[in-house]
């Protein structure tokens, strides 16, 4: 069956350090995108992707990076770690916009 | 910009009682409008949408009806159950972003109790 997978699903990690989320999708969906979510603010938006080579700046990107070389995947890296960024973080995909986005488990990054 | 509110939660219930979550929007456009459900230590799934105004979304028992006049998209359910017991998020989707990027409201947390 088609899924969206994420790894790893648990990191701790120190402030400073170059920390990256993997994200890898078997749908061949286009659109691939990248949430937070943290206590009272729902889900925030890092980055998304409509294709191959395109990548683009949510609401909350910054300290954070990402690449899309193949339909498949699209990897989250923070640059060096804050502990403003410890949260849960969930990968997305869809196929168009006509269409829901299906959610990743999501990883829980810790940065101490 | 766009945005959703949704009822802060906890709320809690007793098995078999009447749900409603409200959710309100603003969006300058015509969004699609979307109900997801979160169970413990899982991801987001979809549990309802709707494209367009006085269009009612139903899954599982559970019912929204997108009111353009109240600019509103509440969660029903009849009688709930302990399985139910999950984060509801409310979302928006504006059709004029090709990409479908979604705009969620904080997330209202359900206990149903036995």
């Amino acid at each position: 069956d088609a899924e969206i997978t994420q790894s790893p699903r648990h990191k701790i990690t120190e402030t400073g350090r170059q920390v990256t989320l993997a994200c890898h999708q078997t749908w061949n969906h286009n659109n691939m995108f990248w949430y937070r979510q943290d206590l009272g603010h729902g889900l925030r938006l890092i980055h998304y992707s409509y294709g191959v080579q395109d990548t683009n700046k949510g609401e909350v990107s910054d300290g954070y990076s990402v690449s899309r070389s193949n339909t498949e995947d699209l990897p989250l890296t923070l640059e060096s770690a804050a502990s403003s960024q410890t949260s849960v973080y969930f990968c997305a995909s869809s196929v168009d916009s006509r269409y829901e986005q299906y959610f990743g488990p999501g990883t829980r990054l810790t940065v101490t | 910009g766009n945005s959703v509110t949704q009822m802060e939660g906890p709320v809690t219930l007793s098995e078999e009682a009447f749900l409603t979550i409200n959710c309100t929007y603003t969006a300058t456009g015509y969004p699609s409008l979307f109900w997801y459900v979160q169970y413990p230590g899982e991801g987001l799934q979809l549990l309802l949408k709707a494209t367009k105004a006085d269009d009612k979304g139903s899954n599982k028992g559970f019912e929204a009806t997108y009111r353009k006049e109240t600019t509103s998209f509440h969660l029903e359910k009849g009688s709930v159950q302990v399985s139910d017991s999950a984060v509801y998020f409310c979302a928006l989707s504006d059709k004029r972003n090709a990409g479908n990027m979604l705009t969620f409201g904080g997330g209202t947390r359900l206990m149903v109790k036995p």
